[in-house]
């Protein structure tokens, strides 16, 4: 059973690019969260999303940043205009249920802005 | 969600039981201790959690004191590759949402 897939790894934009960063959920989990993680920092929640639904994107910056999760298809992070401040390690986690449900985390793409 | 207060650091001897301690003195009823860990640059890993009992599984041991203010997440037999970053995180049976703080940063010694 093939663990949370994320891509690509390593991802490097120069200032004023789009970054796109792909989720995959471990099979059969429905639920995806992103966090992202600042050197030398905690992980941060960003949003929680289901097939087709933002649930919850109280941590999410309130412009260039957007996220979705198709009815087929990977969850995607989408960051417009990137700026060095944007440089970060993004994880995304799925869950099977919602609420209350441990979650499993990807290995994180690093984003490096130039 | 209730504020977790863990140790900066530790070492541990290899072998040995690692025993990681953490405060949660303001946890309400339904919420729960959750236990994770991040090895270098890797994505956190889950490694248990409870609500009031002990629990124990192929990674760890929790203890939850009785008044449920504190907790100790014991690694019985550490080795090299238990150096990481382990995170206490307190949160409600409906949260949507995992808040990391700083965490413990476990270094096991040969």
């Amino acid at each position: 059973n093939a663990g949370v897939m994320q891509n690509p790894r390593h991802l490097v934009r120069r200032r004023g690019q789009e970054a796109r960063l792909r989720c995959s959920p471990m099979k059969g989990h429905s639920h995806v969260y992103w966090y992202r993680q600042l050197p030398e920092e905690g992980l941060k929640f960003m949003v929680y999303l289901q097939k087709e639904n933002i649930i919850d994107e109280s941590g999410m910056p309130k412009e260039r940043f957007s996220a979705e999760f198709p009815k087929e298809g990977p969850s995607i992070l989408r960051i417009q205009q990137v700026v060095r401040g944007d440089s970060a390690a993004y994880f995304c986690a799925s869950s099977p249920r919602g609420s209350g449900n441990e979650q499993f985390f990807g290995p994180g793409t690093r984003l490096t802005v130039l | 969600d209730a504020k977790t207060t863990q140790p900066t650091s530790m070492d541990c001897a290899e072998g040995r039981a690692a025993n990681l301690p953490c405060n949660h003195s303001t946890i309400s009823g339904n919420e729960y201790v959750y236990w994770y860990r991040q090895i270098h640059s890797q994505g956190p890993q889950y490694i248990i959690h409870g609500l009031k009992n002990n629990e124990t599984n192929e990674m760890a041991s929790l203890i939850i004191t009785e008044d449920r203010k504190s907790s100790t997440l014991i690694l019985p037999h550490a080795t090299l590759r238990d150096t990481a970053v382990y995170y206490c995180i307190v949160r409600v049976d409906t949260g949507n949402q995992f808040y990391f703080g700083t965490g413990t940063s476990l270094t096991v010694i040969p």
